[in-house]
């Protein structure tokens, strides 16, 4: 059974300040790897995608790395800013069908001013 | 376009009722979704449509839950006797199709509690 992992749990940051998240998975047999944003009470955005064939995806101040072997994947914010303030969830995609998402539990993610 | 929309966005119901959970898809996504996210959790998949048929329904927790897509687009989940643990966010997501290549797109929700 597919197993997701993020660290760390919570992440609180001053502005301006470069940072990683980490998600990893038990199962390396994987389709793909997508992150995602959640802000309270909302529900998610999908901020990137990563075929299990690549090893990043990038858009804006947004890097996303997968090393499928290891089973690992990290996200990395530049330059945060407090509109960056939410929950990061990671989910693979892969198992009994490519439909089925596994997340990992999320990292609250707060950037102060 | 309209992204995923969900209704109802708040549903309140007392113990051993029915309820039922509608999700609309972006136009055109042949692959519907249904996940349900507890508080301080990333969402568990329970089932996924690609057109009418229920690909993949190996994440329903019992045989209280089932859903429907008739038509491919819109779809009904369906909860009966509804218990306090059932209380969650019950989250929809499309994609064009059901492949490693299409992103799933979420709506904000349904947060069912169960009193």
């Amino acid at each position: 059974k597919q197993e997701v992992t993020q660290i760390p749990a919570a992440l609180s940051v001053p502005e301006g300040e470069n940072l990683v998240l980490n998600c990893s998975f038990t199962d390396s047999a994987i389709y793909n790897l997508q992150w995602f944003r959640q802000d309270p009470g909302k529900g998610l955005t999908s901020l990137l995608l990563i075929q299990s064939s690549q090893r990043e995806q990038t858009s804006g101040r947004l890097n996303a790395s997968l090393d499928k072997s290891s089973g690992r994947s990290t996200l990395y914010i530049a330059a945060s800013q407090p509109g960056d303030s939410a929950t990061y969830l990671c989910a693979v995609g892969g198992g009994t069908s490519y439909g089925k998402l596994t997340f990992g539990q999320g990292t609250i993610l707060t950037v102060h001013p | 376009g309209a992204g995923v929309s969900q209704t109802p966005s708040n549903k309140v119901t007392e113990k051993g009722k029915y309820v039922e959970l509608r999700c609309d898809p972006i136009s055109g996504h042949t692959a519907l979704y249904w996940y349900r996210q507890s508080l301080g959790q990333g969402p568990e998949f329970l089932i996924y449509f690609q057109g009418t048929g229920a690909a993949d329904d190996s994440g329903l927790p019992n045989d209280r839950f089932f859903a429907v897509r008739p038509e491919g687009s819109v779809s009904t989940l369906k909860i009966q006797r509804t218990e306090r643990g059932d209380s969650a966010v019950y989250l929809c997501a499309s994609s064009l199709l059901a492949d490693s290549y299409n992103e799933q797109f979420f709506g904000p929700g349904t947060r069912l509690t169960v009193l």
